[in-house]
């Protein structure tokens, strides 16, 4: 719950533009991931990230781009190449590495709405 | 890659009935994990359970992992219009899934009052 940031709460932008979403943490937490939500559906992995300057494509990567230069922050590009980008985008962080082996909590932000005209 | 399938996608129930969500999976995972999400709201973590055939409470929440640690179960006794949400059953994808979290797609639950 606390400790996860994620702005704007809801987003508005015309199709072929590109747009970046926001994700910061303060819970000292190595590892960040973002997923996409659409209506009545589960979660699906786009992007996750173990440490600093490193991350790794999830199921749904294509049209996504992102960058983790700090700890606290992994943002999110939502480019023109995704051919369907309205949906709620949540981001997610967790003490350990998922190849550590451990599966440690995951604590989410609050999302972002995000709408494609 | 693993799949981790949740049953019923939709529950209407009426205030006071019981209701129950089941996640199963074709491989043995490692451990299982519960998170609620309310109307509008993004997904809070419940519980965790690693052993097999193991049962946790919460109230009146009752998790269970499979002895065959395949199979997962959220049962709520007398379910209140607090209860209102989509109940997610997460895991740990084996060794070809490079350890990230799979979640199954969610069980959500009204409750007439």
């Amino acid at each position: 719950d606390g400790g996860i940031t994620q702005s704007p709460k809801y987003l508005f932008r015309k199709e072929g533009q590109n747009v970046t979403l926001s994700c910061e943490q303060n819970l000292n937490h190595d590892a960040m991931y973002w997923y996409r939500q659409d209506p009545g559906q589960g979660l699906r992995l786009i992007y996750y990230s173990q440490i600093v300057n490193d991350f790794q494509k999830g199921d749904i990567a294509e049209g996504y781009s992102v960058s983790r230069e700090k700890k606290e922050s992994f943002p999110l590009t939502v480019t023109s190449a995704q051919k369907n980008p309205t949906a709620f985008y949540l981001c997610a962080s967790s003490t350990s590495a998922p190849t550590s082996g451990r599966t440690d909590t995951q604590y989410f932000g609050p999302g972002t709405r995000l709408t494609v005209l | 890659g693993q799949q981790v399938m949740q049953i019923p996608q939709y529950q209407h129930v009426q205030e006071g009935e019981d209701f129950t969500t089941y996640c199963n999976s074709s491989t043995t995972l490692s451990n299982i994990q519960w998170y609620k999400q309310r109307p509008g709201g993004h997904p809070v973590f419940l519980i965790q359970l690693v052993k097999s055939g193991e049962v946790k409470k919460q109230k009146r929440l009752t998790f269970q992992f499979g002895e065959a640690k395949k199979n997962s179960s959220l049962h709520i006794t007398a379910t209140q219009t607090t209860d209102v949400g989509t109940y997610f059953c997460a895991s740990l994808g084996g060794s070809s899934n490079t350890g990230k979290l799979i979640f199954g797609q969610g069980t959500t639950l009204q409750v007439k009052p």
